[in-house]
């Protein structure tokens, strides 16, 4: 009965390559988010998804890419990765009417 | 710009004490404003939220406080257990367009027995 559920849960890999990180939430949400949580714990907004619109936060590199399949599902590809690129990645989503987000558990990502 | 600061960035406290976190705010039109626990290793999970008619809210031992005039926000843990031991975060919201909230940096709690 996981709400927001992400994987994986930890992932290690070498410059250069490319990765996606998935996220799922069965909560009917209308927006979902892809957060960035650095070494000093800062949750930064990367980007917020819903049926409408992809907003995309002009910080983030187009390295980055979203895709939404559908209103359940955000997953986040990474390409040429960087060591820079290590961090925490949090998938959350909200529902329109309170905005409280719910998070899933993170996807700690390490480039060598 | 919209933006948010917490006080203290740590906290050390020993059990059975309590303790007050601050959140000051500069996000407008003001939706609301949300206090997330983060425990080691997993996602932040909601406190309590705050509209602006909200004076005070309680949560179990946690009691969060919000002044709409001078945008402060106060989160006040009564008798520190330590599963308390986390990182409180402040969470504003704008009201209309895109709700994309505004993160504080966070308050690092460490409750000793």
């Amino acid at each position: 009965d996981t709400a927001v559920s992400q994987t994986p849960k930890y992932l290690v890999t070498q410059m250069g390559n490319d990765k996606s990180i998935k996220c799922e939430q069965n909560l009917g949400h209308d927006t979902m988010y892809w957060y960035k949580q650095d070494s000093k714990k800062f949750l930064k907004i990367m980007f917020s998804y819903n049926n409408k619109e992809l907003i995309i936060n002009e910080t983030v590199p187009n390295r980055f890419s979203p895709k939404s399949p559908d209103k359940a599902h955000l997953n986040l590809h990474i390409n040429s990765l960087e060591l820079g690129d290590s961090a925490v990645y949090f998938c959350a989503s909200s529902p329109l009417n309170t905005g409280e987000l719910f998070f899933g558990e993170g996807s700690r990502l390490t480039v060598l | 710009k919209n933006q948010v600061e917490q006080s203290p960035q740590s906290l050390i406290i020993l059990e059975g004490k309590n303790c007050t976190l601050q959140c000051n705010y500069t996000v407008s039109p003001f939706s609301n404003l949300r206090w997330y626990k983060q425990d080691t290793g997993r996602g932040p999970v909601s406190l309590t939220i705050m509209t602006f008619s909200e004076n005070t809210k309680s949560n179990g031992r946690y009691t969060a406080t919000l002044d709409a005039d001078t945008k402060q926000s106060s989160l006040h843990i009564t008798a520190s257990q330590l599963s308390d031991s986390a990182s409180y975060i402040c969470v504003v919201s704008p009201s209309g367009g895109s709700y994309i909230p505004t993160f504080g940096r966070g308050t690092s709690l460490i409750v000793h027995p």
